[in-house]
């Protein structure tokens, strides 16, 4: 199993709904988990860090935790276009603490 | 805000020409980090520093090396460029965390490098 795996689409969610993307990880990932949004040609940037297991909000944007389950989620409310990117998910490693990335997941938001 | 600005949005360079990428962070952050991303394979770590001088290799650093210098500024250079090296080129930065864990990194806007 890979450090952190994200299917890579496309998720196709139409405008209004709740956009869920989800990564899982594997044993050599630890506690620290983050979230970054990349629009097209452009750098990807931080939307979220979480490190304890449950839910943490953030405006329109939730992140998931489940350590049992290894997976950690994002959940975006009322999507909009704007939101169509691709989503990065993050981990660190136990070995060297190094931030781990997954292949990232493309979000299409139908208008 | 933490600002990291990496000297070039797009270079054209020719095979076998030395290439300079420059980053520079304003945060003090300890650690930088220079990442290559192609379609299909994600981002890949090409070189990292935890400290001025300091030097690790990343997943891919073949045919690339770095310097740092300076805290704020780490350089990545491909000293004889080839066709394989074009690519999107990000630069990123983080602080150590309390338990001296690597935080949550920070990106440049990146070097679209085309090499002909």
């Amino acid at each position: 199993q890979k450090e952190v795996e994200q299917n890579s689409g496309p998720l196709s969610v139409p405008e209004g709904a709740i956009a869920s993307l989800n990564c899982t990880y594997s044993d050599r990932v630890s506690q620290s988990f983050f979230w970054y949004r990349q629009y097209s040609g452009k750098s990807p940037e931080l939307i979220m860090s979480i490190y304890s297991n449950g839910d943490k909000e953030d405006g329109r944007f939730t992140a998931q935790l489940n350590k049992a389950s290894q997976y950690v989620s994002l959940l975006i409310r009322d999507s909009q276009p704007s939101d169509s990117a691709t989503y990065l998910c993050a981990g660190q490693m136990n070995r060297d603490d190094k931030i781990i990335f997954g292949k990232g997941t493309r979000l299409h938001i139908l208008p | 805000d933490v600002k990291v600005t990496q000297s070039s949005r797009y270079l054209v360079k020719r095979t076998g020409e030395k290439v300079f990428l420059e980053c520079v962070q304003d945060m003090d952050h300890e650690n930088m980090f220079w990442y290559r991303q192609d379609p299909g394979l994600g981002l890949r770590l090409i070189y990292f520093s935890y400290d001025v001088k300091m030097k690790e290799k990343g997943d891919i650093p073949e045919g690339y090396s770095v310097s740092r210098e300076k805290k704020e500024r780490f350089s990545l250079i491909l000293e004889s460029a080839s066709t394989n090296q074009t690519s999107m080129y990000l630069c990123a930065s983080s602080s150590f965390g309390t338990s001296g864990a690597y935080n949550e990194q920070f990106f440049g806007p990146g070097t679209r490098l085309t090499v002909l």
